[in-house]
């Protein structure tokens, strides 16, 4: 079966200082990769998505990069973070095609002082 | 205008009720939609997908309609465990989330 594992879970950072979140993908292979940012009160916002190692697409312009080094690993990073980074970053996987079902990880909850 | 709209609720009801809410959507050419439920603090995970012709699932009824641009989830004979924000999601290109319903359902 499919899993999906994300971490840390929980991190509280200053601003100013890096970031990276991780996300790993067993049970699959070549699936779609999504990074969400859910903040308070708001519906999920995708930053970004990979449909393949290497390719990687935008959402919206922002202080985050994201990287796929591998099939099933995805990498969400800031070379500096702001307090306006802070909210719970949901990473998800799907199988190929815009309509699948999306399967997340248990999400990991920045805050940034 | 937003993309995929609910309203936030929250929509508080005692057990046994009936609770209805609606999701709408800008896009007419939207293809497929989804109900997701997230428990607080947790991850979305998939309650039910949302057929043209409407659906059930248990105590749960999920209806398109197209003219009108909206979906909605009813939810019968409510318990507590129902208590959750509920996401719809509507596909065309991409995957767009609606802000949530939030429903808590009391004793």
């Amino acid at each position: 079966s499919q899993t999906i594992h994300q971490w840390p879970a929980t991190l509280v950072q200053p601003v100013g200082s890096p970031l990276s979140l991780e996300c790993t993908v067993e049970g699959t292979s070549n699936p779609n990769l999504y990074w969400y940012r859910q903040a308070a009160g708001r519906g999920l916002q995708l930053l970004f998505y990979s449909v393949g190692i290497g390719q990687i697409s935008s959402e919206v312009p922002q202080n985050l990069s994201a990287s796929r080094p591998q099939d099933r690993q995805f990498i969400l990073s800031s070379k500096k973070l702001l307090l306006s980074d802070s909210g719970f970053y949901l990473c998800a996987w799907s199988l190929g095609g815009a309509g699948g079902e999306l399967f997340f990880g248990e999400g990991s909850r920045l805050t940034v002082l | 205008r937003k993309e995929v709209e609910q309203d936030p609720g929250p929509f508080n009801v005692p057990e046994g009720a009936t609770v209805a809410f609606n999701c709408t959507y800008s896009n007419s050419a939207s293809q497929s939609f989804f109900w997701y439920r997230q428990d607080c603090r947790k991850e979305p995970k998939l309650l039910m997908s949302v057929y043209s012709s409407g659906n059930e699932d248990g105590r749960f009824t999920a209806q398109l309609n197209r003219a009108s641009q909206y979906i909605s989830l009813l939810i019968r004979d409510s318990k507590l465990s129902d208590s959750a924000t509920y996401l719809c999601v509507v596909v065309d290109y991409k995957l767009s989330f609606g802000a949530g319903t939030t429903v808590t359902v009391r004793a």
